[in-house]
């Protein structure tokens, strides 16, 4: 595996489902990222975590509640959502505070 | 609070006819300007990082600059696979990682 991968690619769940995202980064990198895509609006940025600590909480609704057990993975735990959390949910990674962000394909969620 | 403006919109172009997208932004201290391309149900794919007013970074057909107020796309004789969303974000610092703040992208098209 190369550069960074989501799983799984699609989610369909109903509003009293618990579920997870998985993302891991093969680049090396310290900082890995959780954004929120929806139709029409820019990414959000829901989450940052630098060298496994979460440096950045975007007011994010406690029904995501992000893991970062090392510097490779990356969770999206989802509990309760809600049909307008439907979106595409992206990870990224990168090494160094001024240097791009990577992207991995995204997981394509959709709550019933 | 950054903002981040691209247009147009949407951009249909004949193949060989070059054009040019905007990006302009507001930043209390700009740390960077980044532009991706998105093509349907992918994640964002890392073109250009820009730093400072007057740098230019070109890859194939691509062409990037920047200016004090906003920064500039261009697209020289396009194919058809150029066809994608294009995405402009600028960087600021946070915690441990650096926090983008995107735009809504303009979506190309280039027909035959």
């Amino acid at each position: 595996e190369t550069g960074v991968t989501q799983t799984p690619r699609h989610l369909v769940m109903g509003m009293t489902n618990k579920k997870s995202l998985k993302c891991e980064q093969h680049l090396g990198h310290n900082a890995m990222y959780w954004y929120k895509q929806s139709a029409k609006k820019p990414l959000e940025l829901m989450f940052v975590y630098n060298f496994k600590e979460q440096t950045e909480n975007n007011s994010v609704p406690s029904r995501f509640s992000p893991e970062c057990p090392n510097s490779s993975h990356l969770f999206l735990h989802l509990h309760t959502l809600q049909p307008e959390d439907s979106a595409l949910y992206l990870c990224a990674s990168n090494q160094g505070r001024l240097n791009e962000q990577f992207f991995g394909p995204g997981t394509r969620l959709t709550v019933l | 609070e950054d903002q981040v403006t691209q247009s147009p919109e949407a951009l249909r172009l004949q193949e060989g006819e070059s054009s040019s997208l905007n990006c302009s932004y507001t930043v209390s201290g700009l740390r960077g300007l980044f532009w991706y391309r998105q093509d349907p149900g992918k994640g964002p794919e890392f073109l250009f990082t820009l730093y400072s007013a007057g740098e230019e970074k070109e890859k194939e057909r691509l062409k990037a600059t920047l200016t004090k107020k906003e920064s500039f796309l261009h697209i020289t004789a396009p194919k058809p696979e150029d066809s994608a969303t294009y995405l402009c974000a600028v960087s600021q610092l946070t915690g441990g990682g650096n926090k983008l703040t995107f735009g809504t992208g303009t979506q190309l098209k280039v027909e035959l």
